[in-house]
């Protein structure tokens, strides 16, 4: 089946201690990228990544990181975690090409103490 | 950055009824592509309908349908005869349609639906 694969699906953790979400994805999209979701803000995007080794930020890329050494993964590290990164997050990934859909994984549920 | 607004933050809708969420959206772009992603409570993100900005004819499918208005820059959902599965969150999401990386999301409309 055709996915994308996001863990944990929720995730309760204290301030500063560091965290990864993982993602993959098994359609052999080029795209991939991480949004959050805020009640009253929609989806932003934090990172995406064009293809292997090729990352650039999005809206909101202060206090993350991420990396994409295999075309299928592509993680989501909190270096050290604030409140203020409480949210639901999201891995997308989609194909290259014009107005290709994105492929999004079950959603992260994170919230930071 | 583009921005994508959603003036409803909820609707209800009697079942077997019609509803319609509007969008609106503003760029400087000609080229670029519309989305409506529903989000049920499971939280998985569905695409339910696309719209190229090139193509004047609205897209449908099935029940959904849009109304793509792109010199009034809005581009709304119709979902005629609801039902009760429809009932989530829907998202307008614009992208640029050639080095489009990044889909921009308004902040959602939450759809009721009555028995």
């Amino acid at each position: 089946e055709a996915q994308v694969t996001q863990n944990p699906r929720y995730l309760i953790t204290v301030t500063g201690k560091k965290l990864t979400v993982t993602c993959s994805q098994n359609m052999n999209h080029e795209y991939m990228s991480w949004y959050r979701q805020d009640p009253g803000l929609g989806l932003r995007q934090i990172y995406y990544s064009m293809n292997v080794e090729v990352t650039d930020k999005g809206d909101v890329p202060e206090g993350y990181k991420v990396s994409r050494k295999e075309k299928r993964n592509f993680p989501l590290i909190l270096e050290s975690p604030s409140p203020n990164q409480t949210s639901l997050y999201f891995c997308a990934s989609r194909l290259q090409g014009r107005g290709t859909e994105a492929f999004f994984g079950q959603g992260t549920r994170l919230t930071v103490v | 950055a583009q921005t994508v607004t959603q003036s409803q933050p909820e609707m209800s809708v009697q079942e077997a009824e019609t509803v319609t969420l509007s969008c609106t959206y503003d760029t400087s772009e000609s080229d670029y592509y519309l989305f409506w992603y529903k989000q049920p409570p499971s939280r998985q993100m569905i695409l339910v309908i696309r719209q190229e900005a090139y193509k004047q004819q609205n897209a449908t499918e099935n029940r959904f349908s849009v109304n793509f208005q792109k010199a009034a820059k809005s581009f709304s959902l119709k979902i005629s005869d609801s039902q009760l599965g429809d009932a989530a969150m829907y998202f307008c999401a614009y992208r640029r349609g050639d080095t489009g990386n990044q889909f921009y999301f308004g902040t959602g409309t939450s759809l009721t639906v009555i028995p």
